[in-house]
């Protein structure tokens, strides 16, 4: 495998569910992201982990829960979700490098329905 | 409110012609700008990026530029080839890792 992967790439879940979406990073890179892209709206970045130290938690809901547990995993784990959490939920990578902006690399996407 | 603004939700090219994209930013405190492209159930890939510093990024049929007076940036595509139909989304860092991305534009170049 090479890049960013996610699994599934499909999952539909009621709103009583718990599910966990995945992200893998083949890319030797520090940090990791997550983002929400509803239709025809900008990408959301949703959480931002560094050197596995969560340090962005952009005010999303608690319904939505992350985690990285080491530098080349992260999960993102969704339990009674909305039927307005229905998007695509991208996963990027990047390697940190001080002050500058990283160029960021991004996995295919879930893409989730809540019925 | 939107710091990044794509006003074109979608353009259509004649193949080998030029694309022009655009994009608007909103916060003077944006120094690092991006642009992806994204295919259908494909994430976004990294195309071009360019400083605060310059006025002008080129790579291959790719150029990127930006007026910082005008708190504007476009991509152009030259010449423009059917592989290039895609989403196009431009981001924009004011430092660190967090980037704002505005909502894309569709485009699509016709053989």
């Amino acid at each position: 495998e090479t890049g960013v992967t996610q699994t599934p790439r499909h999952l539909v879940m009621g709103m009583t569910n718990k599910k966990s979406l995945k992200c893998e990073q083949h890319l030797g890179h520090n940090a990791m992201y997550w983002y929400k892209q509803s239709a025809k709206k900008p990408l959301e970045l949703m959480f931002v982990y560094s050197l596995e130290e969560r340090v962005e938690n952009n005010s999303v809901p608690s319904r939505f829960s992350p985690e990285c547990p080491n530098s080349s995993h992260l999960f993102l784990h969704l339990h009674t979700l909305q039927p307005e959490d229905s998007a695509l939920y991208l996963c990027a990578s990047s390697q940190r490098r001080g002050g500058t902006t990283d160029t960021q690399y991004f996995g295919p996407g879930t893409r989730l329905t809540v019925l | 409110d939107q710091q990044v603004k794509q006003n074109s939700p979608s353009l259509s090219v004649q193949e080998g012609r030029i694309s022009i994209l655009n994009c608007d930013y909103t916060n003077s405190m944006f120094d690092y700008f991006l642009w992806y492209k994204k295919y259908p159930a494909e994430g976004p890939t990294f195309l071009i990026s360019i400083s605060s510093i310059k006025d002008k990024n080129e790579d291959g049929r790719f150029t990127v530029f930006l007026n910082k007076s005008a708190k504007h940036l476009s991509l152009h595509i030259v010449p423009s080839q059917p592989g290039d139909s895609a989403v196009y989304f431009c981001a924009a860092s004011a430092g660190g890792n967090k980037l704002v991305f505005g909502a894309g534009t569709i485009l699509r170049v016709k053989s």
